[in-house]
């Protein structure tokens, strides 16, 4: 399957713990979206990556929440010391360059206790 | 800033009747715009975009979708609905116009149809 993935797809974590949510993009790709879906809202964009440097972040809470697209391996999002707020879908995109179609991964669904 | 309101949180047909469901959106540079849809538990699948050029837009499963400039909007239709197309439909718009950026996402049209 060369699509996008992601991992967990399902993540249980009690207040206060430390969520960490991995993508692995289309191979070849170097553009990395992350979006946050709340229930019963459409999808809102969190923050943008290429290789190894944040583009835009401005869709992400300034506490807490932090992304990396290393050289090698998958992009991540961390969660600190999570609250019952932050549970939501987490969707992972990927694209070839910017502006072409985004691929989005299953999701992983983060449910905070 | 650009944003999108899909009218009607919820759409019901009969098998075999129109689908309709519909999408403004607010631009301040000329948009690319793009309908997703979503299956239970799946990510998104886009179903067809709108860049330039032509204002009528064929995607896949029979769907399409027209661009209207004066009254900035981006309906999609089937003239034939399938029980596979329950989903939750989402219409979105690039945020910095062109081909740059992320996406902005209305908030979702979910699709029933009955048999």
């Amino acid at each position: 399957n060369a699509g996008v993935m992601q991992n967990p797809r399902h993540l249980v974590r009690r207040r206060g713990q430390e969520a960490r949510l991995r993508c692995s993009p289309v191979k070849g790709h170097s553009h990395v979206y992350w979006y946050r879906q709340l229930p019963e809202e459409g999808l809102k964009f969190m923050v943008y990556l290429q290789k190894e440097n944040i583009i835009d972040e401005s869709g992400m809470p300034k506490e807490r929440f932090s992304a990396e697209f290393p050289k090698e391996g998958p992009s991540i999002l961390r969660i600190q010391q999570v609250v019952r707020g932050d549970s939501a879908a987490y969707f992972c995109a990927s694209s070839p360059q910017a502006g072409n179609e985004q691929f989005f991964g299953p999701g992983t669904r983060l449910t905070v206790l | 800033a650009q944003s999108v309101t899909q009218l009607g949180s919820h759409v019901s047909v009969s098998e075999g009747a129109l689908v309709l469901l519909r999408c403004n959106y607010s631009s301040s540079v000329p948009p690319y715009l793009f309908w997703y849809v979503q299956y239970p538990n799946q990510g998104l699948q886009l179903l067809l975009k709108y860049t330039t050029g032509a204002t009528l837009v064929k995607g896949i499963n029979g769907f399409e979708a027209e661009f209207k400039k004066s009254e900035t909007s981006f309906h999609l239709t089937k003239p034939s609905a399938h029980m596979s197309d329950a989903a939750e439909y989402f219409c979105a718009v690039s945020e910095y116009g062109g081909s740059q950026g992320n996406l902005i996402f209305g908030k979702g049209t979910k699709l029933s149809v009955k048999p």
